[in-house]
């Protein structure tokens, strides 16, 4: 059973240019959520999506943009990168439909992208 | 805002003692308290989670205990082992209809267990 796979797993970009990481959430999943981390802080939550439709965002500019497909995968944009972009990047899958009780995150080992 | 605030930072005990984490949550709204446990270069892997309606709960060497009146919820883990070491983050959400929703997350402690 695969859990969730992100890709790549280290990137490198200049300041000013766009970058795209990809998700593919655990199998049986829905949902999936996109959070930031920076070195020796806590994950931080861009957006979740569910049913192909961003559900939640925090508190992350317009740069920060996202998809996801009707195979449940996801993807995350950021335009005009920042140094202060640099960091890991972890998607986080749960399963919504059906359930009551609050569904769990499982997180893939993330994308970490390097701003020069 | 929603915050949640997570001591100690840093953690060293001894192989076989116990360990003790804790957490404050601002949001009273929460009903969803999930611990992590994240090694070096993977993501966070979920140990344990505890629902609101819930006040202790507990899977072998791990448990975790929930005050929502004073807001405070902690983790301890019993027995440590080396493997133990790692990085652990608490988290809240106001999940709704089976969905969590936005977790969240504590500064993260760092757990060293010595031999």
């Amino acid at each position: 059973d695969a859990g969730v796979t992100q890709s790549p797993t280290h990137l490198i970009k200049t300041r000013g240019q766009q970058v795209t990481l990809r998700c593919s959430p655990k199998s049986g999943h829905d949902t999936v959520s996109w959070y930031q981390q920076a070195l020796g802080q806590g994950p931080q939550f861009i957006f979740q999506y569910y049913e192909e439709e961003e559900r939640q965002r925090g508190n992350f500019p317009d740069r920060f943009s996202g998809h996801q497909f009707p195979n449940y995968s996801s993807e995350l944009n950021v335009n005009a990168l920042l140094l202060g972009d640099s960091a890991l990047y972890l998607c986080a899958s749960s399963l919504v439909a059906g359930r009551t009780n609050n569904s769990p995150l499982h997180f893939g080992n993330g994308t970490r992208l390097t701003v020069t | 805002g929603e915050n949640v605030e997570q001591h100690p930072s840093t953690l060293s005990v001894q192989e076989g003692d116990s360990a003790v984490i804790k957490c404050t949550y601002s949001d009273s709204a929460s009903n969803y308290f999930p611990w992590y446990k994240q090694e070096l270069g993977k993501g966070p892997q979920l140990i344990i989670d505890i629902r609101s309606n819930v006040g202790e709960k507990k899977d072998q060497r791990i448990a975790v205990t929930l005050n929502k009146t004073a807001k405070h919820f902690s983790l301890h883990i019993t027995e440590t082992q080396p493997e133990d070491s790692a990085v652990y983050f608490c988290a809240a959400s106001r999940g709704s209809s089976g969905n969590t929703g936005k977790l969240i997350f504590g500064q993260g402690t760092t757990l060293q267990v010595k031999p």
